[in-house]
């Protein structure tokens, strides 16, 4: 079965500093990544998606980046965080089924810049 | 423009009763619908889907309804149980199958 990791699970951050955020899948080969944030009180914004390795679309312009240095592994960074982007930061992996794709999401990093 | 809306940020029900969250929609080619459910701190999971093709689908207590005219879906939680109180997001997926969410609604359930 597929699993999905996140880690860490929470954060906090001082602002101006660096961020890494790790997320893997296990169990599928060339899984579709994403990357959202939920806001405090917002909806789901998706930040990145990854159909390959070294492939990444950026939905949002930001101060983050996103990276897949390997098949199932994404990265989400930053070089100098804002106190915007504290936030709850999912990580997704999809499969398409008769043309429909479902998102797996994994549990999760709760980010706090102060 | 935000192509999937939920306009009701919070819904509060009394146990026992139907829990109906909504959904709209702008872009017509989306084919696929979904729902998904997220408890604080988690990641949501996948609840239940609808392709264009049909207008209802059921799975328990929940069904989904489709009305592509009014470019409208809901979901239905029968009975509604404290359980499910949850965020729910509404998805819609084209057919590149890429999913648009919603910004999810809140659903109260009080014994």
């Amino acid at each position: 079965s597929q699993t999905i990791h996140q880690w860490p699970a929470t954060l906090v951050q001082p602002v101006g500093s660096p961020l890494s955020l790790e997320c893997t899948v296990e169990g599928t080969s060339n899984p579709n990544l994403y990357w959202y944030r939920q806001a405090a009180g917002r909806g789901l914004q998706l930040l990145f998606y990854s159909v390959g390795i070294g492939q990444i679309s950026s939905e949002v312009p930001q101060n983050l980046s996103a990276s897949r240095p390997q098949d199932r592994q994404f990265i989400l960074s930053s070089k100098k965080l804002l106190l915007s982007d504290s936030g709850f930061y999912l990580c997704a992996w999809s499969v398409h089924t008769g043309g429909v794709e479902t998102q797996y999401f994994g549990p999760g990093t709760r980010l706090l810049v102060l | 423009d935000q192509q999937v809306k939920q306009n009701s940020p919070s819904l509060s029900v009394q146990e026992g009763r139907i829990s109906i969250l909504n959904c709209d929609y702008t872009n017509s080619m989306f084919d696929y619908f979904l729902w998904y459910k997220k408890y604080p701190a988690e990641g949501p999971t996948f609840l239940i889907s609808i392709s264009s093709i049909k207008d209802k689908n059921e799975d328990g207590r929940f069904t989904v309804f489709l009305n592509k005219s009014a470019k409208h879906l809901s979901l239905h939680i029968v009975p509604s149980q404290p359980g499910d109180s949850a965020v729910y997001f509404c998805a819609a997926s084209d057919n590149a199958g890429k999913s648009t969410f919603g910004d999810g609604t809140t659903l109260t359930v009080k014994p």
